[in-house]
Order: structure tokens, then C-alpha cells, then sequence
């Protein structure tokens, strides 16, 4: 099984400043990787999938990098609205074993 | 516009089953994969099943394999997810989701999802 891990768990930020969270994963899962945000009470939502193509409606601030092993999302100028929890996701293994890292908290400052 | 609703949550023994229905609209049905993906109460999220788009190909998380089957009806536009031997640890909340492509790929369409509470 691959093993996603994201750092920090938790990241305080101010509103207008911008934040970078990162993901690793245990072996290569090449580009096939997805970011999920996710509020209270809420389905995830997709942000970027295939490391860093941004998925319909999602803005521009989001951005995401890496490939292999190591993955980042950045979001760049917080709004209020980007607070919450993110996943990151490989797709990549066969046969099938999607698995979600544990989880970043994006909290306000 | 895509809609997921997700039903048939609830509470349930241990040792018991229960079926979760998923049916879609706003797009084409017929040519999407399909995933369950679950959340246990304040945990993070976790891959429970994924059936192609034509439901030839079923593949399962090791924790699930053998207890609970996915399935689809594409002239109903509805995905399943039936559910046997259930034990305390599977309670969580269980989304639907659609795969982007029709190979594996990020979910891009999520339901509100079903809770579901195994307790005696």
C-alpha cells in the first residue's frame, strides 16, 4: 500500500497571506495525484488533480507542483473562504488502492 | 448540473447489513467510474470501492474486501453499495463519487453523503 503523508497537520495563517502544504508519498505515484478541500459538515471538493492541473472553478490562487514522491499546494492570498481541511490523494498503484493522506488543517491566524 | 444523493444510512448492528444507494444526474451516467469513499467521525477520508464505468471491473479496499459489494444500474442511473458483516470501525459518513475520466483518475463530483452508525 502507498502510504500518503502530508505536513503540517496543522498550519495558522492570517487572511492575504499565503500558505504551502506539503504531501509525500512512500514510493512514485508519478503525476497522478489530486488536492481536496474540505469545510465542516461538507463534501470534499476538488481542487487540482494530476499534480497541478486546477479542476472547473477552482481559482487561480491554488496552485499545486511536484511529481515522484513530493508534492506541494500553494495557495497564495488566503481568503476567508480557504479555510480548511485539505487531502491530498495518489491514483496511481494497480490494481486500484486509492489512499488519502491524513489531512492538513488550514487555520486563521 | 452534476447531482450525487446518496441514501439508505442509518444505524445497524454489529454483524449486520445494510444497502447505501447513490443516484447521479447531470451527466452521462453510462460513461463514468464510480467510487465509494468513506469518513469516519472526525477522521480523514478513506477509499472504500470504484466500479468501471460499464461495471466489468470492481475493485476494493483490503478492509471492505469480502464484506461489501459494489454494483450499478446504468438504466437507473444508481450505484451501490451493499454492505455485510458490518462492524463497529466501519461507522462513518459514506460519499459517492464520480472518477473524472473513464479510467482511473481524481473524483471531481462528490455526494453529501450517508451516515451510517453500527452500534448495539
Amino acid at each position: 500500500e502507498i502510504v500518503m503523508t502530508q505536513s503540517p497537520a496543522t498550519l495558522s495563517v492570517s487572511p492575504g497571506e499565503g500558505a504551502t502544504l506539503s504531501c509525500r508519498a512512500s514510493q512514485s505515484v508519478n503525476n497522478n495525484l489530486a488536492w481536496y478541500q474540505q469545510k465542516p459538515g461538507q463534501a470534499p471538493r476538488l481542487l487540482i488533480y494530476r499534480a497541478s492541473t486546477r479542476a472547473t472553478g477552482i481559482p487561480a490562487r491554488f496552485s499545486g507542483s511536484g511529481s515522484g514522491t513530493e508534492f506541494t499546494l500553494t495557495i497564495s492570498s488566503l481568503q476567508s473562504e480557504d479555510f480548511a481541511v485539505y487531502y491530498c490523494q495518489q491514483y496511481n498503484n494497480w490494481p486500484p488502492m486509492y489512499t488519502f493522506g491524513q489531512g492538513t488543517k488550514l487555520e486563521i491566524k | 448540473q452534476v447531482q450525487l444523493v446518496e441514501s439508505g444510512g442509518g444505524v445497524v448492528q454489529p454483524g449486520g447489513s445494510l444497502r447505501l444507494s447513490c443516484v447521479a444526474s447531470g451527466f452521462t451516467f453510462s460513461r463514468s467510474g464510480m467510487h465509494w469513499v468513506r469518513q469516519a467521525p472526525g477522521k480523514g477520508l478513506d477509499w472504500v470501492a470504484f466500479i468501471r464505468y460499464d461495471g466489468t471491473n470492481k475493485y476494493y479496499a483490503d478492509s471492505v474486501k469480502g464484506r461489501f459489494t459494489i454494483s450499478r444500474d446504468n438504466s437507473k442511473n444508481a450505484v451501490y453499495l451493499q454492505m455485510n458483516s458490518l462492524r463497529a470501525d466501519d461507522t462513518a459518513v459514506y460519499y459517492c463519487a464520480r472518477d473524472r475520466t473513464m479510467i482511473l483518475d481524481a473524483l471531481d463530483y462528490w455526494g453529501q453523503g450517508a451516515l451510517v452508525t453500527v452500534s448495539s
